[in-house]
């Protein structure tokens, strides 16, 4: 059950878009298309942003879209906005019949 | 509004136990798996144990399995986290994680606020 890889960081300017990367194996990101993504702010619970690789839960920003290719999912942020500053961590299920999570990455509005 | 509130942490020396408990409301508990994450002080999120709908099927972190036992009393609302054999490296805020279908392979939707287990001698 190794942690899935995220970068430590990105970084970008307001109104530009950013893409945060996560890969695993073919026995989680490869193997199902449930890869989540969410979204915490600092002394906050961890809210849903994306699941099942690209949907969006109600009320979350069309500016939020998510994607996967082979081992890797990826989410991306389009006109970024200071309030998207948070860290991101991805998920998935797994061949073991578990969740795994990402390291996380943290997002700088420049 | 989905309300997920977690209780029984605290302060536990090494090899003790504790229980954590979640207390669910503004959804139908019983329709719904739940999980268990944690997140050590200043780190990343840890997936540590999911519980489907009618306790059917249930799931455990490699770290956890063998000491931790997840369960649900549906009658009462209710998701629970028994924590035996409790190390250092088990210090961490415990968030209740409700998914957004029956079983343990549906995403989670929404969160707690967390309960706080610091393990130290």
């Amino acid at each position: 059950q190794s942690a899935l890889t995220q970068p430590a960081s990105v970084s970008g300017s307001p109104g530009q878009s950013i893409t945060i990367s996560c890969t695993g194996t073919s026995s989680d990101v490869g193997g199902y298309n449930f890869v989540s993504w969410y979204q915490q702010h600092p002394g906050k619970a961890p809210k849903l942003m994306i699941f099942d690789v690209s949907n969006r839960p109600s009320g979350v920003s069309n500016r939020f879209s998510g994607s996967k290719s082979v081992n890797t999912a990826s989410l991306t942020i389009s006109g970024l906005q200071a309030e998207d500053e948070a860290h991101y961590y991805c998920s998935s299920y797994t061949s073991s019949s578990t969740w795994v999570f990402g390291g996380g990455t943290k997002l700088t509005v420049l | 509004e989905v309300q997920l509130v977690e209780s029984g942490g605290g302060l536990v020396q090494p090899g003790r136990s504790l229980r954590l408990s979640c207390a669910a409301s503004g959804f139908t508990f019983d329709d719904y798996a739940m999980h268990w994450v944690r997140q050590a002080p200043g780190k990343g999120l840890e997936w540590v144990s999911g519980i489907s709908w009618n306790s059917g099927s249930i799931g455990y972190a490699d770290s956890v399995k063998g000491r931790f036992t997840i369960s649900r009393d549906n009658a009462k609302n209710s998701l629970y986290l028994q924590m035996n054999s409790l190390r250092d490296e088990d210090t961490a805020l415990y968030y209740c994680a409700k998914a957004d279908s029956t079983g343990i392979i549906y995403p989670i939707d929404y969160w707690g606020q967390g309960s706080l287990v610091t393990v130290s001698s």
